[in-house]
């Protein structure tokens, strides 16, 4: 089946730094999407993609759907405590496919 | 716009036991998903229902797990009977349509001792 990798599992960094994260698959996907998830809660979305090539902001966070749609990054700016959380990528190969999960990764933001 | 709507948010039931969840989609959402979130994991999709029509249901153990939609609205998951490794997150979701985002509910924590 499909995997997406996530990597590192916990990354930690200063307030007011920038984090980029990216997620790799084994497929060829047509939508990428990014969720944060806090504890206790449902994952919210961030930003949605569906075009290679893509790049979308939303406010301090923007993101990339990959040329060779195996791949995504999400950038963070000017990190604030309140980035703390898990970040899932989570992508599909086709409008009838599921969305697939990676195993998300913990940012901690250090004041 | 009110977002996706569960219940219970907590339950702790004992094993052989039969529990329930309910889910309220995003008004105007056709699509419906029950996801299982194991602590550290992704989740992992359980069901979908385009409308009252299941879609994709290749990842729910029958044989104890069941989910309707019966209105093509709100949905229920029932677990019968619930195991130790049943316990997790169920997470409910919806989106406009098949291939949109998706967006999720706050999630029933079940514990089964």
């Amino acid at each position: 089946g499909q995997q997406l990798n996530q990597s590192p599992q916990s990354m930690f960094i200063q307030e007011g730094e920038d984090v980029s994260m990216n997620c790799t698959s084994s497929s060829i996907f047509n939508t990428w999407l990014w969720y944060k998830q806090d504890p206790g809660e449902g994952p919210v979305l961030l930003i949605a993609l569906y075009k290679a090539g893509e790049l979308t902001s939303n406010g301090r966070l923007t993101a990339q759907f990959g040329i060779t749609r195996k791949d995504s990054f999400l950038n963070i700016s000017a990190s604030i405590p309140s980035d703390v959380g898990i970040y899932f990528c989570a992508g599909r190969t086709g409008a009838n496919s599921k969305l697939t999960f990676g195993k998300g990764i913990t940012l901690s933001v250090r004041p | 716009e009110a977002g996706v709507a569960q219940s219970p948010r907590y339950k702790i039931i004992e094993k052989r036991q039969s529990v329930a969840f309910w889910c309220n989609p995003i008004s105007g959402h056709a699509t419906l998903y029950w996801y299982q979130q194991i602590l550290g994991q992704g989740p992992k999709l359980l069901i979908q229902f385009q409308n009252n029509g299941v879609v994709d249901d290749s990842q729910l153990p029958k044989d104890r797990f069941s989910a309707e939609r019966l209105k093509g609205v709100d949905s229920t998951l029932k677990i019968q009977p619930a195991k130790l490794e049943d316990s997790a997150v169920y997470l409910c979701a919806s989106s406009l349509d098949l291939g949109v985002a998706q967006y999720f509910g706050p999630g029933t924590r079940l514990t089964v001792t």
